[in-house]
């Protein structure tokens, strides 16, 4: 079976401008978050969907936003992006809220 | 206090050896628990759920106090490949979010 894929792998932005992330869950699981992980960390949440509703959501600025399709799949959107960034954004999905979650390949962001 | 703290490490230990983490949590409510394992540059993969009454997975034990807020993970004659960093995990918020430890650094050496 496939895992959590996410897309782009890399990517390279300038200070203000927006970005996308996608990932696409595990086939039959409904529930997707979203991470940050800076170097030296463990993953920070960010946000997670259930069903296609934000169950959950961390300490992190407005300029973050997401949304889970009807397919289960989901985009991270970042507005106004800022040095600090910077970091590695993992995806994970899981068959419902509170059991493991199973991470994607993650996508790099890195904001000059 | 950070919700789930860990001991950074590095631990070197030599092929064959045993090996234990250990991670305290401060959240009381905390539901769920989990050992992740992460790679250099990649994502972190699920290596063992938690359970009260302890648990086993080959060379892999994971132990939990509820009453201590203590999880444990020992690792039984350690192999060059068990060389990763090892992240304790806690559930809490009935699912919303896995609150991750800085993760403790293993490095296996010949």
């Amino acid at each position: 079976d496939a895992g959590v894929t996410q897309s782009p792998t890399h990517l390279i932005k300038t200070r203000g401008q927006h970005v996308t992330l996608r990932c696409s869950p595990i086939s039959g699981h409904k529930s997707v978050s979203w991470y940050q992980q800076v170097l030296g960390q463990g993953p920070q949440f960010i946000f997670q969907y259930y069903e296609k509703e934000e169950r959950g959501r961390g300490n992190f600025p407005d300029r973050f936003s997401a949304r889970q399709f009807p397919n289960y799949s989901s985009e991270l959107n970042v507005n106004a992006l800022l040095l600090g960034d910077s970091a590695l954004y993992l995806c994970a999905s899981s068959p419902r809220t509170g059991e493991g979650q199973y991470f994607g390949p993650g996508t790099r962001l890195t904001v000059t | 206090r950070k919700e789930v703290e860990q001991d950074p490490g590095p631990f070197n230990v030599p092929e064959g050896a045993t090996v234990a983490f250990n991670c305290t949590y401060s959240n009381s409510a905390s539901q769920s628990f989990f050992w992740y394992r992460q790679d250099c540059r990649k994502e972190p993969k699920l290596l063992m759920s938690v359970y009260s009454s302890g648990n086993e997975d080959g060379r892999f034990t994971a132990q939990l106090n509820r009453a201590s807020q203590y999880i444990s993970l020992l690792i039984r004659d350690s192999k060059l490949s068990d060389s990763a960093t090892y992240l304790c995990v806690v559930n809490v918020n009935s699912g919303y979010a896995l609150n991750f430890g800085k993760g403790t650094s293993l490095l296996v050496t010949p």
